[in-house]
């Protein structure tokens, strides 16, 4: 049982560029989020869903994109990476939004 | 506005010791509070977690006190290991507008042996 995978594990980008973290869960869980976690920060939700199909802003949603196409996948993209996204990103996911979240391994992003 | 405010920062303690971690909130909505142990390059694991209608819970040796009226809840760390060197992050969860859960800023804890 996999649980929560997140690709890449480390990725470098310019700014200006984009791209998508990948996060998929193996468990049917209705609920997925994704986290930012900055020094001293903890880590802030930037986007959400309950299930496939819809999708909600977090804390820090700006920046970044989310789809829910199927009940395993919750991309984040970012549209045009800036250095202030540089940062450890985390996906979770949990049964319903009232149930224990599981969390991936992180993907380290650097914006230079 | 940090909503979930946690302190110390890092701790410090010897082996045996109790380290004690403090989270406040502002939100009355929230009605869940979860705390995550972290271990570097990994994700956040759930550890223990209450809910307002009980003012203690305990799990082998780790404690959660809560204080309904102060809007305050703490972790205790019994008889403290160096496994148990960390980072420990508090969180609040509300029972509407999609169950976002809050994070605390997280503290570091290092267990001396």
């Amino acid at each position: 049982n996999a649980g929560v995978t997140q690709t890449p594990k480390f990725q470098v980008l310019k700014t200006g560029q984009s791209m998508t973290l990948q996060c998929a869960q193996d468990m049917n869980h209705e609920y997925m989020s994704w986290y930012r976690q900055d020094p001293g920060m903890g880590l802030r939700l930037i986007h959400y869903s309950v299930g496939a199909g819809i999708t909600d802003q977090g804390e820090v949603p700006n920046g970044y994109n989310v789809s829910r196409s199927t009940t395993e996948d919750f991309p984040l993209r970012l549209l045009s990476a800036a250095p202030s996204q540089t940062s450890v990103y985390f996906c979770a996911s949990s049964k319903t939004g009232t149930d224990e979240a599981f969390f991936g391994q992180g993907t380290r992003l650097t914006v230079v | 506005q940090q909503q979930v405010k946690q302190s110390p920062q890092s701790l410090i303690v010897q082996k045996g010791g109790i380290p004690i971690i403090n989270c406040a909130y502002e939100n009355t909505a929230f009605d869940y509070f979860p705390w995550y142990q972290q271990f570097p390059g990994k994700g956040p694991a759930l550890l223990i977690a209450i809910r307002p209608d009980v003012s203690e819970k305990k799990e082998g040796r780790f404690t959660i006190s809560f204080n309904k009226s102060a809007k305050q809840f703490s972790l205790h760390i019994m008889d403290s290991q160096p496994g148990d060197s960390a980072t420990y992050f508090c969180a609040a969860r509300a029972n509407t507008g999609g169950f976002k859960t809050i994070f605390g800023a997280g503290t570091r804890l290092f267990v001396k042996a």
